[in-house]
């Protein structure tokens, strides 16, 4: 089981570039999230997905679109990247919802310059 | 609201020695509490937790008490091994279920 893989692990992206961080999971979970982590902050969410075919807003949503692509699959994407955007981007997913345990992938971080 | 406080970092410590980690919240109703473990170049991996008053959540050593008349719930562990470096996150999910609130995060070395 290779759990919650993430693609890219780094990236560079200049002011009002695009781009999509890809996510999967292989454990048949209905739950999935993006998660950004700043520096002296904790994790913050970005959007989730409670079972596939739908998608919700978290904490901090603007700038962001996702796709829950199929039950495993769930990319956030960057229409025009800000300096604001420069974080490390997690992905999770649990069974189903928040009481479930959540399992994370490695991280993609991303600098916008 | 909801929030989560966390002492600052970074902890050192000599192997062997006792951590304790600081973690108050605020929070209407009754969460559920949540210690999270960050190792070098990972995600975040669930630690311990304690969905009520007085639950104990225990795991690799470590423990943590959900103390609702002090709104805490620091991580403890007796005796720490260089292998429990980490950023250690302590978290809330409200009882609402819909979202997770976490601390800002301890970073711990422990040295040999």
């Amino acid at each position: 089981n290779a759990g919650v893989t993430q693609t890219p692990k780094f990236q560079v992206l200049k002011t009002g570039q695009s781009m999509t961080l890809q996510c999967a999971q292989d454990m048949n979970h209905n739950s999935m999230y993006w998660y950004r982590q700043d520096p002296g902050m904790g994790l913050r969410l970005i959007y989730y997905s409670a079972s596939e075919g739908t998608t919700d807003k978290g904490e901090v949503p603007n700038g962001y679109n996702v796709s829950r692509l199929n039950k495993r699959e769930f990319s956030l994407r960057l229409e025009s990247a800000a300096p604001s955007q420069t974080s490390v981007y997690f992905c999770a997913s649990s069974e189903g919802g928040f009481f479930y345990e959540q399992y994370f992938g490695p991280g993609t971080r991303l600098t916008v310059t | 609201g909801n929030s989560v406080t966390q002492m600052e970092g970074p902890v050192t410590l000599s192997e062997e020695a006792f951590l304790t980690i600081n973690c108050t919240y605020t929070a209407t109703g009754y969460p559920s509490l949540f210690w999270y473990v960050q190792y070098p170049g990972e995600g975040l991996q669930l630690l311990l937790k304690a969905t009520k008053a007085d639950d104990k959540g225990s795991n690799k050593g470590f423990e943590a008490t959900y103390r609702k008349e002090t709104t805490s719930f620091h991580l403890e562990k007796g005796s720490v091994q260089v292998s429990d470096s980490a950023v250690y996150f302590c978290a809330l999910l409200p009882n609402t279920g819909n979202q997770f609130y976490f601390g800002t995060g301890t970073s711990l070395t422990v040295i040999p």
